[in-house]
């Protein structure tokens, strides 16, 4: 079955401890994303990779980090995570275009919580 | 720069009326135009989506949308809503460099 997975599905932290959440496909996408979903604000972009090692900022990067070692998984790291990165989080991917944004397929999303 | 608007944030319709949902983007382009719907607990799944040719374009579920170029709308519609329907819902333009700018949403509840 073609789909994006993600791990946990939901978390609960504390304040500047390390987490790394998991993204995987099996639909040799090269295009994946990480957004943030928050009530009344939507979906917002934190970091995209058109393809293996290449990643950019999207929207709102700040204290968010990702790697694209494999075409696949594109983890998104917190590596000191604060109160303000409370928020439900997804990873998508789609096939690259050489124009604008493809129909782009949805992991369950990673509830997270930052005490 | 892009943005999309999804006026309502609530709505409620009794099983069995009618639906639309409306959107305004703004894109200096040509846009590529998404619905998505999330169920509760559940990621994003595709409803519909527009990309040229026909301005009314079918869905799953009975969604429809009809693009309007002279408005910069792609409102949702749908006939006759099931208690199922209930979700939220988010319009999204496509821009370039494969990105997808979302709506804030708008969450729909059905009445029985």
């Amino acid at each position: 079955e073609a789909q994006v997975t993600q791990n946990p599905r939901y978390l609960i932290t504390v304040t500047g401890k390390k987490l790394t959440v998991t993204c995987s496909q099996n639909m040799n996408h090269e295009y994946m994303s990480w957004y943030r979903q928050d009530p009344g604000l939507g979906l917002r972009q934190i970091y995209y990779s058109m393809n293996v090692e290449v990643t950019d900022k999207g929207d709102v990067p700040e204290g968010y980090k990702v790697s694209r070692k494999e075409k696949r998984n594109f983890p998104l790291i917190l590596e000191s995570p604060s109160p303000n990165q409370t928020s439900l989080y997804f990873c998508a991917s789609s096939f690259r275009n050489s124009g604008r944004a493809n129909e782009q397929f949805f992991g369950p999303g990673t509830r997270l919580t930052v005490l | 720069a892009q943005s999309v608007t999804q006026p309502d944030i609530h709505i409620t319709v009794s099983e069995g009326a009618s639906l639309e949902l409306r959107c305004n983007y703004s894109y200096g382009a040509t846009p590529y135009l998404f619905w998505y719907v999330q169920s509760p607990g559940q990621g994003l799944q595709l409803l519909l989506k527009y990309f040229s040719g026909d301005t009314l374009v079918q869905g799953i579920k009975g969604f429809e949308a009809e693009f309007k170029r002279s408005q910069s709308s792609f409102n949702l519609r749908k006939p006759s809503v099931h208690w199922s329907d209930a979700a939220e819902y988010f319009c999204a333009v496509g821009i370039y460099g494969n990105k997808l700018v979302f709506g804030a949403g708008t969450i729909l509840r059905v009445k029985s």
